[in-house]
């Protein structure tokens, strides 16, 4: 089974609709993290937790909205979709005193 | 201008070696990483190397860092079709902050 696993892995919607994306994690890891990545623009980050209590804006947070349920899941939400938010969104997790993120596999969300 | 730069493409013979080169600008980095990323999957760890490092080598890949430039490349030896992937430059502090690059596709051709 993979360790950091992502719902849906595609998704359409239209203008103005409310979406959720999930991530779940087995590695026990406290840090997670949502990124989209465009295409040319690498991986920009969306959201951090580094744990429970704790929620962090990343460079492109407008929009956007996350909910750390427990240890192990890290939802994404868009209160209201726009065509730009179409993008692939990845999930990652890190351990305290890893050097690295471990990355799930990857949502493709396309606005309409 | 960007934190991390790569070119976008490399094209190479299989066999061939090939070199993905990258430079970062935050000279306060602790950590220099290179992701795979295959279609449709998400990315995948290559290797990283610590600042205070200048080479690492695994099997067929080989890292360089100049941290008086902020450069750093992949080296891939005897180059499969199998490696034909994106591969993305990333660079932290102190394991925070991950900063990416927008990626070199890289095509192995037979």
């Amino acid at each position: 089974d993979a360790d950091v696993t992502q719902t849906p892995r595609n998704r359409i919607t239209k203008t103005g609709k409310r979406i959720m994306l999930e991530c779940s994690q087995t590695k026990g890891h406290d840090r997670m993290y949502w990124y989209r990545q465009d295409p040319g623009l690498g991986l920009q980050l969306i959201y951090y937790s580094f744990d429970v209590k704790d929620i962090n804006k990343g460079e492109i947070s407008d929009g956007y909205s996350v909910s750390r349920q427990a240890q192990a899941k890290f939802s994404l939400s868009l209160e209201s979709a726009i065509p730009n938010q179409t993008a692939l969104y990845f999930c990652a997790t890190q351990g305290r005193s890893q050097e690295t993120q471990y990355f799930g596999p990857g949502t493709r969300l396309l606005v309409l | 201008g960007e934190d991390v730069e790569q070119s976008l493409f490399l094209s190479v013979r299989e066999g061939d070696s090939s070199v993905i080169n990258c430079t970062y600008t935050d000279s306060s980095s602790t950590y220099l990483y290179w992701y795979k990323q295959e279609p449709g999957a998400g990315l995948q760890l290559l290797t990283y190397i610590f600042s205070n490092m200048d080479m690492k080598q695994d099997q067929r890949l080989t890292v360089l860092l100049n941290k008086k430039d902020k450069h750093l490349s992949l080296r891939i030896a005897d180059t499969q079709t199998g490696d034909s992937a994106i591969y993305f430059c990333a660079s932290s502090r102190n394991n925070n902050d991950m900063r990416f690059g927008a990626g070199t596709r890289l095509t192995v051709k037979p």
